[in-house]
């Protein structure tokens, strides 16, 4: 199994561009997760997706950030406009039927300068 | 105080050590509980699950400590590659609280 793929593995973008990240989750998972990572505030649950639907996304910050999963394998985080302070690592997660036992994404690394 | 808390370490320890940490959480009516590792510059992997009963997984024991409201993470026979970053969750109604983590470093 390939596991959870995440593109880019790097990005680099100015303040103000539109950035999105993407996500593959594992065949079969019916949980998709996604998290931000910083050294001043750790690991940050965003949102989190149940069979394509929206369950909880109390943790995305602001209306600037905005996640989607058309289908089954893909989805998207998208930051417009992206601010310096959103400088992280982004990961994306899924599980199988549980809630717990996710899988994470080797994370995308983003830098707005 | 946090719902999650963590010493952030590092924890410098010989190889071939015990050591142990924990993770304290603040809701009483937290449900499940789990250890992950993360090594640096990668993705956190899950561990291993705490159960009520505490649970063993070769030389890393779990526990749970419900009275006082922590879960706390033994390793035996410490080996170089245990140097990671250790993060507890704890799951409150479906909603997943991490902990900040505690850095472990095994020195030869």
């Amino acid at each position: 199994d390939a596991g959870v793929i995440q593109s880019p593995r790097h990005e680099v973008t100015e303040m103000g561009q539109e950035v999105t990240l993407r996500c593959k989750p594992i065949s079969g998972h019916d949980y998709l997760f996604w998290y931000r990572q910083t050294m001043m505030r750790g690991l940050e649950l965003l949102i989190y997706f149940n069979n394509n639907v929206p369950i909880d996304d109390s943790g995305m910050p602001e209306d600037r950030f905005s996640a989607k999963m058309p289908n089954a394998s893909f989805s998207t985080l998208k930051i417009q406009p992206s601010e310096p302070r959103d400088s992280a690592v982004y990961f994306c997660a899924s599980s199988p039927k549980d809630l717990y036992e996710q899988y994470f994404g080797p994370g995308t690394r983003l830098t707005v300068t | 105080r946090k719902e999650v808390e963590q010493d952030p370490g590092p924890f410098n320890v010989p190889e071939g050590a015990t050591v142990a940490f924990n993770c304290t959480y603040s809701n009483s009516a937290s449900q499940s509980f789990f250890w992950y590792r993360q090594d640096c510059r990668k993705e956190p992997k899950l561990l291993m699950s705490v159960y009520s009963s505490g649970n063993e997984d070769g030389r890393f024991t779990a526990q749970l400590n419900r009275a006082s409201q922590y879960i706390s993470l033994l390793i035996r026979d410490s080996k170089l590659s245990d140097s990671a970053t250790y993060l507890c969750v704890v799951n409150l109604n479906y909603q997943l609280i991490w902990g900040a983590g505690t850095k472990l470093i095994i020195k030869p």
